[in-house]
C-alpha cells in the first residue's frame, strides 16, 4: 500500500537555525509528493509540491527534492523564523483519477527567539 | 482567489445526535474530498466525490454519509454521534482534469459531549 513516514517531533530550533524534516514514502506507481503546513488553530495549507523524480519544490524559503532512488522528500529551510512554528505534514498522492492524499503523522516545529 | 469554504466552523453536539457539515469547493473544481483529523493526528481520508458521484471511500464509518450536489457543494452527514467523532473535519477540492493539488478548507471543529 501507499504510506508516508516522517520524523517524529517535536522539533525545537532557535531562530535562524537550519531545518530538516525527513520524509520517506512507499507507493505503488509514481506519486506526486507534497508538504502541507498547519499553523495553530488553522487548516492545512499547501507549502510545496513535486510531481516527478528530481523535481524540487520551493516556497517561502522551504525546499524539498523528490528523490526516487531513496524514496524521500525531505523538507529543508536554511534559516527558520518564529513564524515558521507549525505542524508540517508530508503527503503523497498516486496519480490516477482523483485519488486521496496519504499523510504522514506530522512533525511539530517550534522556533524560539 | 476564492478558497474552499466550510460551514459551520465550530459545532458542539451531544452523543447520539446528528450533524451536517457543508463544503463549498473552489469554483470550477469538480472533485471534493473529506478528511478527519483527530487531536494530534494526521488527516485520514473519509470519502470523495467526482462530478456528483462517489469516487473513492476511505475509513468512513457506516454512521456517516455524504453527497455532492449539482452545484458541486458537498455535505457530510453524521448520525449517532460518539465521543470519538470529536475531530477537525476538512474538505478539500481539486480539478481532476488539470491539477493534482488538493486545496483545503479551514475545517469544521466538531466537539461531541
Amino acid at each position: 500500500g501507499n504510506s508516508v513516514t516522517q520524523m517524529e517531533g517535536p522539533v525545537t530550533l532557535s531562530e535562524e537555525a537550519f531545518l530538516t524534516i525527513n520524509c520517506t514514502y512507499t507507493a505503488t506507481g509514481y506519486p506526486s509528493l507534497f508538504w502541507y503546513v498547519q499553523y495553530p488553530g488553522e487548516g492545512l495549507q499547501l507549502l510545496l509540491k513535486a510531481t516527478k523524480a528530481d523535481d524540487k519544490g520551493s516556497n517561502k524559503g522551504f525546499e524539498a527534492t523528490y528523490r526516487k532512488e531513496t524514496t524521500s522528500f525531505h523538507l529543508e529551510k536554511g534559516s527558520v523564523q518564529v513564524s515558521d512554528s507549525a505542524v508540517y505534514f508530508c503527503a503523497l498522492r498516486v496519480l490516477w483519477g482523483n485519488t486521496p492524499l496519504v499523510f504522514g503523522k506530522g512533525t511539530r516545529l517550534s522556533v524560539i527567539a | 482567489a476564492a478558497g474552499v469554504i466550510q460551514s459551520p466552523r465550530h459545532l458542539i453536539k451531544e452523543k447520539r445526535e446528528t450533524a451536517t457539515l457543508k463544503c463549498y469547493p473552489i469554483p470550477r473544481h469538480d472533485t471534493v474530498y473529506w478528511y478527519q483529523q483527530g487531536p494530534g493526528q494526521d488527516p485520514q481520508f473519509l470519502i470523495s466525490f467526482y462530478e456528483k458521484m462517489q469516487s473513492d471511500k476511505g475509513s468512513i464509518p457506516d454512521r456517516f454519509s455524504a453527497q455532492q450536489f449539482s452545484d458541486y457543494h458537498s455535505e457530510l452527514n453524521m448520525s449517532s454521534l460518539e465521543l470519538g467523532d470529536s475531530a477537525l473535519y476538512f474538505c478539500a477540492s481539486s480539478l481532476i482534469a488539470g491539477q493534482e493539488t488538493q486545496y483545503f478548507g479551514p475545517g469544521t471543529r466538531l466537539l461531541v459531549l
